[in-house]
């Protein structure tokens, strides 16, 4: 069946890294645009970025410009997410979600990976 | 960026009752290009709803979307004991995409 599949949890300290991925399966992984979300704990949700089915192209929320990089693999079906210099209020789950078009909605979401940022 | 403004923000309701959700966005969303989530306690969204009146796939009919411009209605029928949830209205047809705050459907 169609699927997403994340990583596990992650717990950093303030100014780290932290790359997260998601594994595609049960569909054509090269024909879709994958997106990244975001939720703080008892939040709303929050979109980060999205990027094309070749990798080739991204575009960011201009809240993470400069912090954040999203690559996919091809040859896996995964796609990454990475974002830097973390602080505390950068804790939450993430989600990958994909993009039924380059205008279309988000009808495939992983699972959530959470990410805790603490000293 | 089109900032979308959901009401109310919790909706007291018993199973079998109607319940209407509202989505209003600060500029027109272009083409209809609306959709609604529902979420529940530690699960990822779902879709239930694309471009404004479209059901995802497996939505059953009791969910129904409706609007264009800048005004969009999510209304279930009737309530479910599993469609008590956080339900999102969502517009992708601009960068940023962007969510509404969120309407918690709860149990009266």
């Amino acid at each position: 069946q169609v699927q997403l599949v994340q990583s596990g949890a992650e717990v950093k300290k303030p100014g780290a890294s932290v790359k997260v991925s998601c594994k595609a399966s049960g569909y054509t992984f090269s024909s879709y645009y994958m997106h990244w979300v975001r939720q703080a704990p008892g939040q709303g949700l929050e979109w980060m970025g999205i990027i094309n089915p070749s990798g080739d192209s991204t575009s960011y929320a201009q809240k993470f410009q400069g912090r954040v990089t999203m690559t996919r693999d091809t040859s896996t079906s995964t796609v990454y997410m990475e974002l830097s210099s973390l602080r505390s209020e950068d804790t939450a789950v993430y989600y990958c979600a994909r993009g039924t078009a380059r205008l279309g909605a988000f009808d495939i979401w992983g699972q959530g990976t959470m990410v805790t940022v603490s000293s | 960026e089109i900032v979308l403004t959901q009401s109310p923000g919790t909706l007291s309701l018993s199973p079998g009752e109607r319940a209407t959700l509202s989505c209003r966005a600060s500029q027109s969303v272009s083409s209809s290009y609306l959709a609604w989530y529902q979420q529940k306690p530690g699960q990822a969204p779902r879709l239930l709803i694309y471009g404004a009146s479209s059901r995802a796939t497996g939505i059953p009919d009791r969910f129904s979307g409706s609007g264009s411009g800048t005004d969009f209605t999510l209304t279930i029928t009737r309530l479910e004991p599993e469609d008590f949830a956080v339900y999102y209205c969502q517009q992708y047809g601009s960068s940023p995409r962007t969510f509404g705050q969120g309407t918690k459907v709860e149990i009266k």
